[in-house]
């Protein structure tokens, strides 16, 4: 049961470009979601987050927008750079479940110089 | 660096066998989590550990332990180790166990090898 899914595997972009990185969750308890990148042989790494009363946050070139009704979620990389590829995991999480992390299978982006 | 930390970073074992894997969370963190990722199923949530009790139980097999001593670093158990068990196991920490800014830090990993 795939709670959350990312369904583009791969998405390649062009230097300086916008790279756009899309999520759905089915589970309408989820109050909290997270994207997290990672690089080969490494832990995931803490990008940015936005809580479920939000429909947008921004951190430098990043920015998360959610979309409740659709249960629907994006993360935005502007301008998308070389070091930016990597495997990008959205999360979900829930306080009625701990707050465990609920992931999807993750988007290798590659950012072309 | 996430401020977590993980040994070893390799374990290469065999079926049967029993291992014990540690984290230490950042400073400060109470909240330990544990996470498995193999190659068919993704990053998988397996235990939760709160300030010594466990909070939260993932799939997580039965021949699978876990830990959270009083200094907060916690270990993951795994016995009777199968061939299906090699994998990548992530330890995370966090500030609180039901707090709303639920940003988890995650630890470099151990790869495990059964062989």
């Amino acid at each position: 049961d795939q709670q959350v899914k990312q369904n583009s595997p791969s998405l390649s972009v062009q230097e300086g470009r916008i790279s756009i990185l899309n999520c759905d969750y089915t589970n309408s308890m989820f109050d909290y979601f997270l994207w997290y990148k990672k690089y080969p042989a490494e832990g995931p790494t803490f990008l940015i987050s936005i809580s479920s009363i939000k429909d947008k946050n921004e951190d430098g070139r990043f920015t998360v927008f959610l979309n409740k009704s659709a249960k629907h979620l994006s993360l935005h990389i502007v301008p998308s750079q070389p070091g930016d590829s990597a495997v990008y995991f959205c999360a979900a999480s829930a306080r009625e479940y701990g707050n465990k992390l609920v992931f999807g299978a993750g988007t290798i982006l590659r950012v072309k110089s | 660096d996430s401020g977590v930390t993980q040994t070893p970073k390799h374990l290469i074992t065999a079926t049967g066998q029993r291992v014990t894997l540690r984290c230490s969370p950042r400073s400060g963190d109470l909240s330990v989590y544990w996470y498995q990722q193999s190659l068919d199923q993704g990053l998988q949530f397996l235990i939760q550990y709160y300030n010594g009790e466990e909070r939260a139980k993932g799939n997580i097999l039965e021949r699978f332990s876990a830990q959270q001593f009083p200094d907060l670093h916690s270990e993951l158990n795994l016995s009777s180790l199968e061939l299906g068990d090699s994998a990548l196991y992530f330890c995370a920490s966090s500030v609180g166990s039901s707090s709303k800014y639920n940003e988890q830090f995650f630890g470099p990993g151990t790869r495990l090898t059964v062989l």
